[in-house]
């Protein structure tokens, strides 16, 4: 079945320590998305990409990087310059535009925790 | 920033009734306006999507918007315990070449039995 992949579906970070979450779509999509979602509060844009080898920063790109090398995949690195990475990160992808009418499709998300 | 302001909830309703949510958004400029219903730790799922002005029915489900006055709302009729969840506005956002969506804080709705 077609649809977005995301790895690991819990993980905790150290003090200090760099976390890569993963993403991969089999829907051939070309933009992709990453948000972050803390508790009892809406979806925050990190980082997006519409082709292969370009990507752009959201409203809170502080603390996180991408890579776009593939047009299946867009993982999320969490550094250790983000101080306070705890939350519930989720992966989007879409073919076209939003104005065209075209769905969503997110990933089943992935809890970060700093232990 | 472009925002898209909600009531965080949550909103009481008994069962069978309706339930009615809002939602505002600053951009003028906007096109495309969505309802995602989302479950405690699970991911956003569509409900709508609506681009014109006026009504959309889908089953139980109405999308209201008017962009005159910067306003996107949603009614579920014969509400259910299972339509207990949090409703998250999502408003796109098109600069320059790329698209991208603004999403509400959302609002939680409880059905009461």
């Amino acid at each position: 079945d077609g649809g977005i992949t995301q790895s690991p579906k819990y993980l905790f970070r150290k003090e200090g320590q760099n976390v890569t979450l993963s993403c991969e779509q089999n829907l051939n999509h070309d933009a992709m998305y990453w948000y972050r979602q803390d508790p009892g509060q809406g979806l925050r844009l990190i980082y997006y990409s519409q082709i292969v080898n370009d990507f752009q920063k959201g409203d809170i790109a502080e603390g996180y990087s991408v890579s776009r090398e593939k047009k299946e995949s867009f993982p999320l690195t969490v550094t250790s310059a983000q101080k306070n990475p705890t939350a519930f990160y989720l992966c989007a992808s879409i073919r076209g535009h939003w104005s065209s009418g075209n769905t969503i499709y997110f990933g089943e998300g992935s809890w970060l925790t700093v232990v | 920033q472009k925002e898209v302001e909600q009531n965080s909830g949550p909103l009481s309703v008994p069962e069978g009734a309706i339930a009615s949510l809002n939602c505002t958004y600053s951009d003028r400029g906007s096109q495309s306006f969505f309802w995602y219903r989302q479950y405690s730790g699970k991911s956003p799922e569509l409900i709508m999507s609506i681009y014109s002005n006026g009504d959309k029915e889908d089953g139980r489900f109405t999308a209201q918007l008017n962009k005159a006055s910067q306003y996107v709302s949603l009614l579920i009729r014969d509400s259910q315990p299972s339509d207990s969840a949090t409703y998250l506005c999502a408003v796109n956002d098109n600069t320059g070449t790329a698209s991208k969506l603004t999403f509400g804080t959302g609002t939680r709705l409880q059905v009461t039995l």
